[in-house]
């Protein structure tokens, strides 16, 4: 069974923090590696990353995936209160039997103190 | 304009009920889904449909059926409801492959809480 895992749950932290948010997959049939931030409703996209190495970067967000490691990190610097959200990591499968879908870790609750 | 809506966004009823969730994007995506959060928050895909056609159909119970109209619209129908049926329920679209679009990118509604008491 496809399975994504995200350390850590949960994490608090100050205003102005870096945070690294991580997620690492065993999965059959892997396509690309995506992660979204769930505020109070529905989660929004923020990266989605195929190949090894290659940064993706939005402000003050970044991401990276290691394919070697089957990982992938989130980086956020200079945390704002405006951060404090679920973030979640998915991984997109296809296998052949049926279409592409989205396995999702649990996801990381951040919370950004002021 | 709301780019995938869902209605209710609240539905609370007792055990045993039938109820339905109805879902539509003016995306003009080909790919709906709908997906399952529980109360710690893990997503877990139910159904996927393709141009009306079921293609993810997970191990879900089948008292859930899923209907799809056109390739706009997606509802979900639950019947004999259950306390552990009690979660928000999200639809989503997608378009893989279209040009300047992302492949994987799921489109969410705002969700529908569904308590079962």
């Amino acid at each position: 069974e496809d399975k994504v895992v995200q350390s850590p749950l949960s994490l608090v932290v100050h205003e102005g923090d870096t945070v690294t948010l991580n997620c690492s997959y065993e999965v059959t049939n892997f396509r690309s590696l995506l992660w979204y931030k769930q505020e109070k409703k529905a989660p929004t996209f923020l990266f989605m990353l195929t190949s090894s190495g290659i940064e993706k970067k939005s402000g003050r967000l970044s991401s990276i995936l290691d394919k070697k490691e089957l990982s992938s990190i989130l980086n956020i610097t200079a945390t704002q209160t405006g951060d404090s959200a679920i973030y979640l990591c998915a991984v997109e499968v296809y296998p052949q039997t049926s279409g592409s879908r989205l396995t999702f870790g649990e996801g990381t609750q951040l919370t950004v103190n002021p | 304009d709301t780019a995938v809506s869902q209605t209710p966004k609240y539905l609370v009823t007792q055990m045993g009920n039938d109820k339905s969730i109805k879902c539509e994007q003016n995306l003009g995506h080909d790919t709906m889904y709908w997906y399952k959060q529980d109360s710690k928050k893990f997503l877990k895909i139910m159904f996927s449909y393709n141009n009306k056609e079921l293609i993810i159909n997970e191990t879900v119970p089948n008292r859930f059926s899923p209907k799809s109209p056109d390739k706009a619209h997606l509802n979900l129908h639950i019947n004999s409801l259950e306390l552990g049926d009690s979660a928000v329920y999200f639809c989503a679209s997608s378009q893989p492959g279209l040009a300047g679009g992302k492949r994987g990118e799921l489109f969410f509604g705002e969700g529908s809480r569904l308590t079962v008491l």
